[in-house]
């Protein structure tokens, strides 16, 4: 059966500094994989979604960027964090139309 | 672009209650899903439903495509049914992005 990592699973840094948290799919070969953002209270923002290995597509600029090493890792990252980078960040895959959730970092960002 | 509207935003049943939640959307889509995220903020598929009817124990959910909305039922509610629902949407050719409502906060008491 499929799984789906994050990590870590919570995460406070100051302004300024960099954020690197991963993403792995275990199970299936060729996902689509997704990058989420929830602020507090609010519905699901999608950042940036994969299609294969190197080729990512952002729905959203910002100071965040996304890479796709291997087929099934998929990595969000920031040179500078700000305040408004803190949220619920949650990875998803999909092989067709149903997309299947992580377990999600929280990120502080102070 | 695609505006999805849930309602009502906030729920409050007792245990055995009977509920449905809406969701409206703008356009025309061919992806539609239903998850349930619990308190601990991890995200579950409940339904893939761009149309018709579909049952899984207590819950149902019907999609009227034609008219643009969609229906979750949830029959004799559970305190473990508490967390918030989304519907979330996607446009044909779209790689299986999706976009999410705003979501509806369920809690229900003993």
């Amino acid at each position: 059966s499929q799984t789906i990592h994050q990590w870590p699973a919570t995460l406070v840094q100051p302004v300024g500094s960099p954020l690197s948290l991963e993403c792995t799919v275990e199970g299936t070969s060729n996902p689509n994989l997704y990058w989420y953002r929830q602020a507090a209270g609010r519905g699901l923002q999608l950042l940036f979604y994969s299609i294969g290995i190197d080729q990512i597509s952002s729905e959203v600029p910002q100071n965040l960027s996304a890479s796709r090493p291997q087929d099934r890792q998929f990595i969000l990252s920031s040179k500078k964090l700000l305040l408004s980078d803190s949220g619920f960040y949650l990875c998803a895959w999909s092989l067709t139309e149903t997309q299947y959730f992580g377990p999600g970092t929280r990120l502080l960002v102070l | 672009g695609i505006q999805v509207e849930q309602s009502p935003p906030d729920l409050i049943l007792q245990e055995g209650a009977n509920s449905t939640l809406r969701c409206n959307f703008s356009d025309s889509v061919n992806n539609l899903q239903w998850f349930h995220q619990n308190p601990w903020g991890q995200l579950i598929n409940l339904f893939y439903i761009p149309s018709g009817t579909k049952q899984n124990g207590r819950l149902s959910a019907t999609t009227v495509a034609t008219e643009r909305y969609s229906l979750l039922y949830i029959s004799s509610s559970q305190t473990t049914d508490s967390g918030v629902y989304f519907c979330a949407v996607g446009l044909s050719g779209g790689y299986n992005k999706l976009i999410f409502g705003a979501g509806t906060r369920l809690a229900v008491h003993p």
